[in-house]
């Protein structure tokens, strides 16, 4: 079944933890990015990837990181430097290299920290 | 800087009445302009965007947006509105000159009511 898997829908961490959520797409798009989405406010670009082994800082990269081993895989690790880590976060690919193209969304994860 | 604006945090409309989300643009050039909704807890699923050509645009579930360059808005509408369709519904716009960057608006919670 194609698109792309985000997971887990639902995780709860403790002050000081470091944790991964995984984005998985079988879409074949190049470009991969992360949001972060608060009541109000939108959504903001955390990082954004258009090829293996290379991505780019978005607006509010500070306090998460990212891998891009493979074209299908762009996991996100929200670290303890991130002050304000609990949000709803989600992946998006796209075709990278067009103006014209939307985005595809994942189903989206939401962090908790206790 | 690339900018949407949404000047409405909620729209409420009786079912089977015609509905507006608003949305205006900011940018330099001719934008690329995208419409999204988002159920509860989902991910947002694209319907419909305007790159070039006719300025009245239709996309799914019956929902069409009309381009206005002197006005810089790009509203969404609807001409007779479900229950099915209360939803968050977001605009953005990508950037010409970086176009890994899409710019959200604060996204409109429509409510239709039975």
């Amino acid at each position: 079944d194609g698109g792309i898997t985000q997971s887990p829908k639902y995780l709860f961490r403790k002050e000081g933890q470091n944790v991964t959520l995984s984005c998985e797409q079988n879409l074949n798009h190049d470009a991969m990015y992360w949001y972060r989405q608060d009541p109000g406010q939108g959504l903001r670009l955390i990082y954004y990837s258009q090829i293996v082994n290379d991505f780019q800082k978005g607006d509010i990269a500070e306090g998460y990181s990212v891998s891009r081993e493979k074209k299908e895989s762009f996991p996100l690790t929200v670290t303890s430097a991130q002050k304000n880590p609990t949000a709803f976060y989600l992946c998006a690919v796209g075709w990278a290299g067009g103006y014209t193209g939307e985005l595809f969304f994942g189903e989206g994860s939401r962090l908790t920290v206790l | 800087a690339q900018s949407v604006a949404q000047p409405e945090d909620q729209v409420n409309v009786a079912e089977g009445n015609p509905l507006t989300v608003k949305c205006t643009y900011s940018v330099s050039g001719n934008p690329y302009l995208f419409w999204y909704v988002q159920y509860p807890n989902r991910g947002l699923q694209f319907l419909l965007k305007y790159i070039t050509g006719d300025n009245l645009v239709k996309g799914s579930y019956g929902f069409e947006a009309e381009f206005n360059k002197s006005q810089t808005s790009f509203h969404l509408k609807k001409p007779s509105a479900l229950v099915s369709d209360s939803a968050l519904y977001f605009c953005a716009v990508r950037d010409r000159y970086n176009f890994n960057k899409f710019y959200f608006g604060s996204g409109t919670k429509l409510n239709v009511k039975p």
